[in-house]
């Protein structure tokens, strides 16, 4: 059964250090996603992402974040300057339809000391 | 804004027996889907059920069932013969319908920690 994928499984960074996460969505997917979850808290939506473009953000997500899908299978999220607050886990998922089902990776944690 | 609440921070249910977790949610909205997903200590988001809100049949799936109350704006899962595997903490989630346009970012609960004693 196809699945989302995520890599690293942990990433630890210093203050201050960009990061760039990983994920490889379902391969028929149009539809992108990042949830983050700080532990032991709710999980919170961070973006959404068709046609190549952002199509919602949530307040978390200011200008230290951006999206992008550099060729036809990679989704990353980019930190550009991390925060002690930016340590979560974070999560891809897709979706086929619009009206589908969001589909979840197995999670990056981030670690940012 | 929606919001999904769970009141439930944890829950313990004996094996083989059944259990049931709360979720209300609030919103202005008529067209929305409802979810429950799992996540067991891998931290894995697993979907469970889904509902939408235009159907008045609840939703089921094999031991799993909701019971779907729109005019309550509650949304409760039901699990019969609870499993080893099925302790977990468990996540109700709300997004918008096709009338939200592009606004269809899960919004999440905080989770009821589901413990299974043997």
């Amino acid at each position: 059964e196809p699945e989302v994928t995520q890599t690293p499984s942990h990433q630890v960074t210093q203050m201050g250090q960009e990061v760039i996460l990983r994920c490889v969505p379902i391969s028929n997917h149009l539809y992108f996603y990042w949830y983050r979850q700080i532990l032991g808290q709710k999980v919170e939506f961070l973006v959404s992402f068709y046609n190549n473009e952002i199509s919602e953000k949530s307040e978390i997500f200011d200008d230290q974040f951006s999206v992008e899908r550099p060729d036809g299978s990679n989704f990353t999220l980019k930190i550009r300057s991390t925060k002690l607050e930016d340590s979560a886990m974070y999560f891809c998922a897709s979706k086929l339809l619009a009206l589908g089902t969001q589909y979840f990776g197995p999670g990056t944690r981030l670690t940012v000391l | 804004a929606q919001t999904v609440t769970q009141s439930q921070p944890e829950m313990s249910v004996q094996e083989a027996e059944t259990v049931t977790l709360s979720c209300t949610y609030d919103t202005s909205e008529s067209d929305y889907y409802l979810f429950w997903y799992k996540q067991p200590p891998s931290r894995q988001m697993i979907l469970v059920i889904r509902q939408e809100a235009y159907k008045q049949q609840n939703a089921t799936e094999n031991r799993f069932s909701v019971n779907f109350q729109k005019a309550a704006k509650s949304f409760s899962l039901k699990i019969s013969d609870s499993q080893l595997g099925d302790a977990a903490m468990y996540f109700c989630a709300y997004r918008l319908g096709v009338s939200g346009g592009g606004a269809d970012g899960l919004t999440f609960g905080k989770g009821t920690h589901l413990i299974i004693q043997p």
